[in-house]
């Protein structure tokens, strides 16, 4: 399964863009991206996902590296409710999302 | 559609108890995870199924925890005898499409073990 590496921590200030890095540079080329968040006691709920092209909905925008080894996750303008741990996961086509540690995003009013 | 529902929210029970968790997965859905969160290991994947048939065991930990999908609509995962190194959130997740869908998780369960 491919490894994704996040930084552990991340601050930014309200209303201000967001953007969380994702090392997946052991991925293969039917994985898809996904990104996940997590907010204290709930599970973690789904952001975003891609195979190869960018990918905008109305939580967040997906970057993803022409060789997808890394992707980024773009929050256009952070609330105080976008503080969570963001996980970036590559999902197999046998269906297995594998987690790493997680970026703990902080925003400051 | 009510999302994914686990019950129960939070079990504590004695070492060497028997312990079951519930999953409701969302109608529909082929796939069911069972994942487990601790501060010290993150999120693992124990085991899934697709269409009722368990796919990858390879995470569970040991024999003392097993699970099983009797239809559709209903899974459990019994850890028999409990250890309180079993304390963690046990999270139950479906998805649609292997691959390109996206995980829905439930709220989980969180389990004390003393």
């Amino acid at each position: 399964d491919a490894k994704t590496t996040q930084p552990n921590s991340m601050e930014s200030n309200e209303e201000e863009p967001v953007h969380l890095p994702c090392n997946h540079s052991t991925i293969s080329g039917t994985d898809y991206i996904h990104w996940y968040r997590q907010l204290p006691s709930q599970g973690p709920e789904y952001v975003i996902h891609g195979l190869t092209s960018n990918v905008n909905n109305r939580m967040a925008s997906l970057a993803i590296a022409e060789d997808r080894k890394s992707s980024t996750l773009i929050l256009h303008r952070a609330t105080l409710r976008d503080a969570a741990v963001y996980y970036c996961t590559t999902n197999t086509n046998a269906g297995k999302s594998t987690f790493g540690d997680g970026t703990t995003l902080t925003v400051k009013p | 559609d009510a999302g994914v529902i686990q019950s129960p929210r939070h079990e504590v029970t004695e070492m060497g108890q028997e312990v079951t968790l519930r999953c409701k997965p969302i109608s529909g859905h082929d796939y069911l995870f069972w994942y487990r969160q601790t501060m010290m290991r993150g999120l693992e994947l124990l085991i899934y199924f697709n269409n009722n048939v368990p796919i990858d065991d390879s995470g569970m930990p040991e024999d003392r925890f097993s699970a099983k999908m009797p239809n559709a609509s209903f899974s459990t995962l019994k850890i028999q005898p409990s250890e309180p190194r079993d304390s963690a959130v046990y999270f139950c997740a479906s998805s649609l499409v292997r691959g390109r869908s996206p995980l829905h998780f439930g709220n989980g369960t969180r389990l004390t073990v003393t």
